[in-house]
């Protein structure tokens, strides 16, 4: 199975920091991989698609990249919204996984 | 407006059954590959199983033997039947809409989930 490892686990930032979460597989996987934020007691929701292709609706300040087994998730300028947890998931091939999850706090 | 509902989420004693269901409305779903994700109490994400538009399915590992997923076209509903639960099935249950290739898939929308909590 292909392992999904995230850095940091835990981050704390203010509003109108820019922050970077990276995600890195246990083999490459191309550019299979998506990114989804979580609120407590919500659904997740699709960010980012093949990498760096950003979902509809989904605010520009959400940025994708990375290809083969090094990825990273970048919000440039934070909102109070965007404190969350967040999620990265390969669709490489079955089984599918996910990351341990970033959890973005307010400092 | 693409929405999921879950329901069937309760308390099950190891070793029971329970079938959760899926309404979909807003898209169909026989005309998209349709999954299940699993979340423990207090931690991260865990696929479960995923039923493409041909009708083939994968699962998990932890499941696989004991649940099947399943839908029916003429009420825009997938299921996830839970056979032989243990007590790491404990999860809030998510169904999801799903694309991507014959391989592995993303998943676009998300229903907002039914707990299962397996315990005697």
């Amino acid at each position: 199975d292909i392992q999904l490892t995230q850095s940091p686990s835990f981050l704390s930032a203010s509003v109108g920091d820019r922050v970077a979460i990276t995600c890195r597989a246990s083999q490459g996987i191309s550019t299979y991989l998506a990114w989804y934020q979580q609120k407590p007691g919500k659904a997740p929701k699709l960010l980012v698609y093949v990498a760096s292709t950003l979902q509809s609706g989904v605010p520009s300040r959400f940025s994708g990249s990375g290809s083969g087994t090094e990825f990273t998730l970048t919000i440039s300028g934070l909102q109070p919204e965007d404190f969350a947890t967040y999620y990265c998931q390969h669709f490489l091939s079955y089984p599918i996984t996910f990351g341990q999850g970033t959890r973005l706090e307010s400092k | 407006e693409v929405q999921m509902v879950e329901s069937g989420g309760d308390l099950v004693p190891p070793g029971g059954s329970l079938r959760l269901s899926c309404a979909a409305s807003g898209f169909t779903v026989s005309n998209y590959f349709m999954a299940w994700v699993r979340q423990a109490p207090g931690k991260g994400l865990e696929w479960v199983s995923i039923l493409y538009t041909s009708g083939y399915t994968y699962y998990s590992d932890s499941v696989r033997g004991r649940f099947t997923v399943s839908r029916d076209n003429s009420k825009n509903t997938l299921f996830l039947q839970m056979n032989n639960v243990r007590a790491d099935d404990t999860a809030v249950y998510y169904c999801a809409r799903a694309a991507g290739t014959d391989y592995g898939a993303y998943f676009d929308s998300w229903g907002q989930g039914t707990l299962v909590t397996v315990s005697s």
